[in-house]
């Protein structure tokens, strides 16, 4: 049984390019998060969302990201016109359902950006 | 809003006990995780309480008292491959608050 796959492992983007960064769920799993490490910091949430619907966007920067996770296919965070602040590892997560008692995230890898 | 305090690093030697604290102040609280993160690695899931006492898995236990808001991760017969980030997370509705991690140090 894999587990959550994310590609690439490591992207380098020019300032002012985009960052596609993907990921697969646990299979079962419906319900995806993104979190952002940076250096010496901690797991920042971003964004939670299960097939087709973004559930909670609150930690996610309003301008220059976005997310999806469509019916068919991987997640993808999408960081359009990269700055140098946007160098971090970026985290996804998967569970099999939402809410509830015990509902254990599982990370995939990472992705680590670096914005020349 | 949600803060979460833990050590910024800690050492021990190998064959010790170790414990981590970990408070925290959130507006909801549906229980606290416990994950180890080596360097350039993904998090790894360790331990979950939601209930007050401790829950002991092996060579780790983790501690909960939802009054104090306080947890502990007691790491026993410390192993060189315990070195790592140990990271305190309280889960709200469905989304994890992470603390900064505290980074362990195992010596010979």
């Amino acid at each position: 049984n894999a587990g959550v796959m994310q590609n690439p492992r490591h992207l380098v983007r020019r300032r002012g390019q985009e960052a596609r960064l993907r990921c697969s769920p646990m299979k079962g799993h419906s319900h995806v998060y993104w979190y952002r490490q940076l250096p010496e910091e901690g797991l920042k949430f971003m964004v939670y969302l299960q097939k087709e619907n973004i559930i909670d966007e609150s930690g996610m920067p309003k301008e220059r990201f976005s997310a999806e996770f469509p019916k068919e296919g991987p997640s993808i965070l999408r960081i359009q016109q990269v700055v140098r602040g946007d160098s971090a590892a970026y985290f996804c997560a998967s569970s099999p359902t939402g809410g509830g008692i015990n509902n254990e995230q599982f990370f995939g890898p990472g992705t680590r950006l670096t914005v020349l | 809003g949600q803060n979460i305090d833990q050590p910024t690093e800690m050492t021990a030697t190998e064959g010790a006990i170790v414990q981590i604290n970990c408070t925290y102040q959130t507006s909801g609280f549906n229980g606290l995780f416990w994950y180890q993160q080596h360097a350039g690695e993904a998090p790894t899931f360790l331990s979950y309480n939601v209930l007050d006492g401790l829950e002991e898995k092996g060579r780790f236990s983790s501690f909960l008292s939802r009054s104090k808001g306080y947890s502990y991760l007691l790491l026993k017969e410390l192993q060189m491959k315990d070195s790592a980030s140990y990271l305190c997370a309280v889960r709200g509705y469905s989304t994890l608050t992470f603390g900064k991690g505290t980074m362990l140090l195992v010596s010979p």
